[in-house]
């Protein structure tokens, strides 16, 4: 199947600084792409979606200005976590929307565990 | 009301036995159904989809979708201690429309 991949796998940062995740599609181009974020024992909660070439959509109470995210090419998001707070702390999970037999799936990135100290 | 709801579990079980995994939704606007599998610190994978209502097998496991009562399942059968992740069901109204998850069930096959 497709691939995505997430840089960092890790990253601990200390609070207030900012943070950029990469997700890239390895093998397709991906014109929409997904960030989520999973906190411990609970479910992915999508946080926006990443067009390519076009703004991204927030889900309703996520902060636009902290979660900053461009999706310049077709292979290409990134999501920045500007002044990280250890509240943000939280596992980051991509996908990116492909084709594999005939249905549009998203194919999920292994994801970044941020540590805000 | 969350749009997919999903019991946490844990749910713990003996190597070899059937295991069901359920999950209800809400949004009669959800087409498509999916089952992702999740390893600790990892990001989901993709075990089955389906689209329609009824059956449908890849190997040990089964999805089974019964859309008049809003209930999805996932069978696994002969179940194995590599089967012990996090279970998803997570449904979409298709094509590039967001993925809603449930919260995931935790499942242990103890050898």
């Amino acid at each position: 199947g497709a691939v995505v991949s997430q840089h960092p796998s890790r990253v601990i940062c200390k609070s207030g600084t900012s943070v950029k995740i990469e997700c890239r599609s390895l093998d397709f181009q991906a014109t929409t792409m997904f960030w989520y974020r999973q906190f411990p024992k609970q479910s992915l909660m999508l946080m926006a979606t990443s067009n390519e070439g076009s703004k991204a959509t927030y889900e309703q109470g996520v902060e636009k200005d902290k979660f900053l995210i461009n999706h310049a090419s077709l292979t290409l998001s990134t999501l920045t976590v500007t002044s990280a707070h250890p509240e943000d702390s939280s596992f980051y999970i991509c996908s990116a929307h492909g084709t594999s037999g005939g249905y549009n799936e998203q194919f999920f990135g292994p994801g970044t565990r941020l540590t805000v100290l | 009301q969350k749009e997919v709801e999903q019991d946490p579990g844990p749910l713990s079980v003996p190597e070899g036995a059937i295991v069901s995994l359920n999950c209800t939704y809400s949004n009669s606007a959800f087409q498509y159904f999916m089952w992702y599998r999740q390893y600790s610190r990892k990001g989901p994978e993709l075990l089955m989809y389906t689209y329609s209502s009824g059956n449908k097998e890849d190997g040990r496991f089964t999805a089974q979708v019964d859309k008049s009562s809003k209930y999805i399942s996932l069978f696994i059968r002969d179940s194995q201690p590599s089967d012990s992740a996090t279970y998803l069901c997570a449904t979409n109204s298709g094509g590039y429309q967001k993925v809603t998850f449930g919260t995931g069930t935790k499942l242990q096959v103890i050898p």
